[in-house]
C-alpha cells in the first residue's frame, strides 16, 4: 500500500494562515483519491473537517479550506484560532482501500 | 440524530479473537457505506477497514487475512471479527459513518482492544 506524508509538525500565529500538505508515495494527488482531512483534539475522536478534495461538512468553520497543491492535497487554515490547536490527519482512497497521513501537529502560538 | 456506537474491546491474548460490534442510528443505513479505524496509544490513525452499500470489503495489509468486515443490515449493524491477534493491534478501534463513495463523516467514541498476556 502506499506511504502518505504529511509535515509532523507546524506552527502558526493566531490569526495567521498555515498550510498542511498530503503526499502520495504512488504519484500525484488527484481528485481521484477523494481526499479528506480530520482534525482530532487530544481525548476526542477525530471530526471530519474536509471530503472529496474540498468540500466541508456543516460543522467546518469556513477558515478551512481543502485544495490540491501541485502534486498534493493541501489544508489551508485562513486566521487561525486557539481552538484550531490540534492533530490534522488527511486520508487518500486507492480504489475502495485508504491510507491515512502520519498526521501534522499544528501548534497555535 | 446520527449515532455511532461501538463495542465489544478488551483484553485478549495473543493469539486470540474478537468481535468488535457498531451499532448505528439516525441515518438509512443500508444506503451506506460503513469504515473501521483505529489508533494505538499515543499514536496516528489507521485505516482498518471498511464495507460498502453493496457489500464490497477492502482491507489494510496490515490485517488482511486475520480481519473480517461484515455489515447486518436488519440491525443497523456493522462487524469487525479480528483473530490471530498480535500486540500490535492494540487499539482504539474506532467506527464511522461512510465509506468509498459516501461521506466519511460521523465518528463513535471507539472501543479499546488490548492484545497482552
Amino acid at each position: 500500500q502506499a506511504v502518505v506524508t504529511q509535515e509532523p509538525s507546524l506552527t502558526v500565529s493566531p490569526g495567521g494562515t498555515v498550510t498542511l500538505t498530503c503526499d502520495s508515495s504512488a504519484g500525484a494527488v488527484t481528485s481521484g483519491h477523494f481526499p479528506y482531512w480530520f482534525q482530532q483534539k487530544p481525548g476526542q475522536a477525530p471530526k471530519t473537517l474536509i471530503y472529496d478534495t474540498a468540500n466541508r461538512h456543516s460543522w467546518t468553520p469556513a477558515r478551512f479550506s481543502g485544495s490540491l497543491l501541485g502534486d498534493k492535497a493541501a489544508l489551508t487554515l485562513s486566521g487561525a484560532q486557539p481552538e484550531d490547536e490540534a492533530d490534522y490527519y488527511c486520508l487518500l482512497f486507492y480504489n475502495g482501500a485508504s491510507v491515512f497521513g502520519g498526521g501534522t501537529k499544528l501548534t497555535v502560538l | 440524530e446520527v449515532q455511532v456506537v461501538e463495542s465489544g474491546g478488551g483484553l485478549v491474548q495473543p493469539g486470540g479473537s474478537l468481535r468488535l460490534f457498531c451499532e448505528a442510528s439516525g441515518f438509512s443505513f443500508n444506503n451506506y457505506g460503513m469504515t473501521w479505524v483505529r489508533q494505538a496509544p499515543g499514536k496516528g490513525l489507521e485505516w482498518v477497514s471498511g464495507i460498502g452499500s453493496g457489500e464490497d470489503t477492502h482491507y489494510a495489509d496490515s490485517v488482511k487475512g486475520r480481519f473480517t468486515i461484515s455489515r447486518d443490515n436488519s440491525k443497523n449493524t456493522v462487524f469487525l471479527q479480528m483473530s490471530s491477534l498480535r500486540a500490535d493491534d492494540t487499539a482504539l478501534y474506532y467506527c464511522v459513518k461512510g465509506a468509498w463513495g459516501t461521506q466519511l463523516d460521523y465518528w463513535g467514541q471507539g472501543t479499546l482492544v488490548t492484545v497482552s498476556s
